[in-house]
């Protein structure tokens, strides 16, 4: 099956400063990547749909200026949360449709863990 | 648009007896539905996929959902609960047509299973 990779699994910064995770599809071209993020025990709340080459479409109530997406390629996309603060610290997962036509899932990375102090 | 509710956020089961995790949803457009289980502190698994084949849909680990268009329910089934099985269960919906829609998940149930 398709992989999704996540980088880093688990990061712990101070308060004000950025961090910047990774979610690259090994094994297949992903014209659409998503972002997630879920709280300990709530549900994947979707944050924002990144396209290839295009800017990210943002979910009602995410800031776009704090929740930096790029997708520079087929296989990467990149979210940078800036000054973070400690209620940014959740689980944010992506996932990533495959180009291939009739293709109707997303493969979900398997997350990234942020801690805020 | 489209929505999804889970009815129970946490089910409790004996070990070897039946697991039934309710998913109903809401969709302008034919829908698409998945059930995805996560386990503590780990990425989400796809059990299994409804994409307008056939109504009653096999998933793994003896998983299987049966969509009902007339109740629009797809609730998730297994014949006899492992203790494995012990994890969160995601009901999702999509449209499915394009490379962008969006997948929508329901809120989760827990599911306990009692040795």
């Amino acid at each position: 099956g398709a992989v999704v990779s996540q980088h880093p699994s688990r990061v712990i910064c101070k308060s004000g400063t950025s961090v910047k995770i990774e979610c690259r599809s090994l094994d297949f071209q992903a014209t659409t990547m998503f972002w997630y993020r879920q709280f300990p025990k709530q549900s994947l709340m979707l944050m924002a749909t990144s396209n290839e080459g295009s800017k990210a479409t943002y979910e009602q109530g995410v800031e776009k200026d704090k929740f930096l997406i790029n997708h520079a390629s087929l296989t990467l996309s990149t979210l940078t949360v800036t000054s973070a603060h400690p209620e940014d610290s959740s689980f944010y997962i992506c996932s990533a449709r495959d180009r291939a036509g009739g293709r109707y899932e997303q493969f979900f990375g398997p997350g990234t863990r942020l801690t805020v102090l | 648009a489209q929505s999804v509710t889970q009815l129970g956020s946490h089910v409790s089961v004996s070990e070897g007896a039946l697991v039934l995790l309710r998913c109903n949803y809401s969709s302008s457009v034919p829908p698409y539905l998945f059930w995805y289980v996560q386990y503590p502190n780990q990425g989400l698994q796809l059990l299994l996929k409804y994409t307008s084949a056939a109504t009653l849909v096999k998933g793994i680990n003896g998983f299987e959902a049966e969509f009902k268009k007339s109740e629009t329910s797809f609730h998730l089934t297994k014949p006899s609960a492992h203790m494995s099985d012990a994890a969160e269960y995601f009901c999702a919906v999509s449209g499915g047509r394009t490379s962008y829609d969006k997948v929508i998940f329901g809120p989760g149930t827990s599911l306990s299973v009692i040795p």
